[in-house]
C-alpha cells in the first residue's frame, strides 16, 4: 500500500497516561497534515508541517498536543496527560505543493482511533 | 474563523434518484471547495472539488455547483447506486489546494435504498 499509513489503528488508552500516533505520508508529499475527527462531525484542523516545519496550529492544540516531523517524512502526535475529549479519530494527511504548481489533493490516511477511558 | 454549515444531515433517497447536498460557509476569502466521501470506518476520500472562478463542475454523475455571491455550494449525485451510501462532507479553504485552513462541514449520512 503506497498510500498514507497511519499506526495504530486503535488506541485506548487509561486518563492521565500520554499517546504516541504515527503517520507516514506517501514518499513524495512535502506536506503533512493532522486532523481530528470526532463523532457526527467532519474532520478538525490541527497541524501542518511542510517538510520538517511545522508552519500553523489550530486554537484546538492544546498544550498537552505536539507533532513532529523530524525529518521531513514520518511524523508523530504525541497527547500527554490525556483527557477523555480527547477520545476522537486521529487522521494524518499527505499533499505536494510544488513553487509555481497548484497543491494535489490531500490525501488522508485511516486514522487512529483514540478511547480514553 | 470560517463557518461552514450543511444540510441535510441524513438524506434516503431511492436508488436511481438524485441527490442534493447544500452548504453555505461564512468567509468571503475562500476560494477553494472540496467535497469528501467516506464510508464506515474508512478514511475520507476526495470526489469532487471547485475553485471560485468556476460556476459549476461535472464529473460523471457528481456535479459542484458554487455560487460566490450567496456563498452556497451544492453537490449533484444523479442516478445514485448503492454504493454513493457513504457520508459526506463539504468544506472550504482559502487556499486554493491549501488544506491547511480547510473547514469541513458536520457531514451528510446518504442512504441509497435499493
Amino acid at each position: 500500500d503506497t498510500g498514507v499509513s497511519q499506526d495504530p489503528r486503535h488506541k485506548i488508552t487509561k486518563r492521565g497516561q500520554n499517546v504516541t500516533f504515527r503517520c507516514d505520508p506517501i514518499s513524495e508529499h512535502n506536506r503533512l497534515y493532522w486532523y481530528r475527527q470526532t463523532l457526527g462531525q467532519g474532520p478538525e484542523f490541527l497541524t501542518y508541517f511542510q517538510n520538517e516545519a511545522q508552519l500553523e496550529k489550530s486554537r484546538l492544540l492544546s498544550d498537552r498536543f505536539s507533532a513532529e516531523r523530524p525529518k521531513g517524512s514520518f511524523s508523530t502526535l504525541e497527547i500527554q496527560r490525556t483527557e477523555q475529549g480527547d477520545s476522537a479519530m486521529y487522521l494524518c494527511a499527505s499533499s505536494f505543493s510544488g513553487q509555481g504548481l497548484n497543491t494535489t489533493e490531500a490525501f488522508f490516511g485511516q486514522g487512529t482511533r483514540l478511547t480514553v477511558v | 474563523g470560517e463557518n461552514v454549515e450543511q444540510h441535510p444531515s441524513t438524506l434516503s433517497v431511492q436508488e436511481g434518484d438524485s441527490a442534493v447536498i447544500k452548504c453555505t460557509y461564512s468567509d468571503s476569502a475562500s476560494n477553494y471547495f472540496p467535497w469528501y466521501k467516506q464510508e464506515l470506518g474508512k478514511r475520507p476520500q476526495l470526489i469532487i472539488d471547485i475553485r471560485s472562478n468556476v460556476g459549476e463542475k461535472k464529473d460523471q454523475r457528481i456535479a459542484v455547483t458554487l455560487n460566490k455571491t450567496a456563498k452556497h455550494f451544492s453537490l449533484h449525485i444523479t442516478e445514485t447506486q448503492p454504493e454513493d451510501s457513504a457520508v459526506y462532507f463539504c468544506a472550504a479553504s482559502p487556499n486554493s489546494g491549501g488544506y491547511q485552513k480547510v473547514t469541513f462541514g458536520t457531514g451528510t449520512k446518504l442512504q441509497v435504498i435499493p
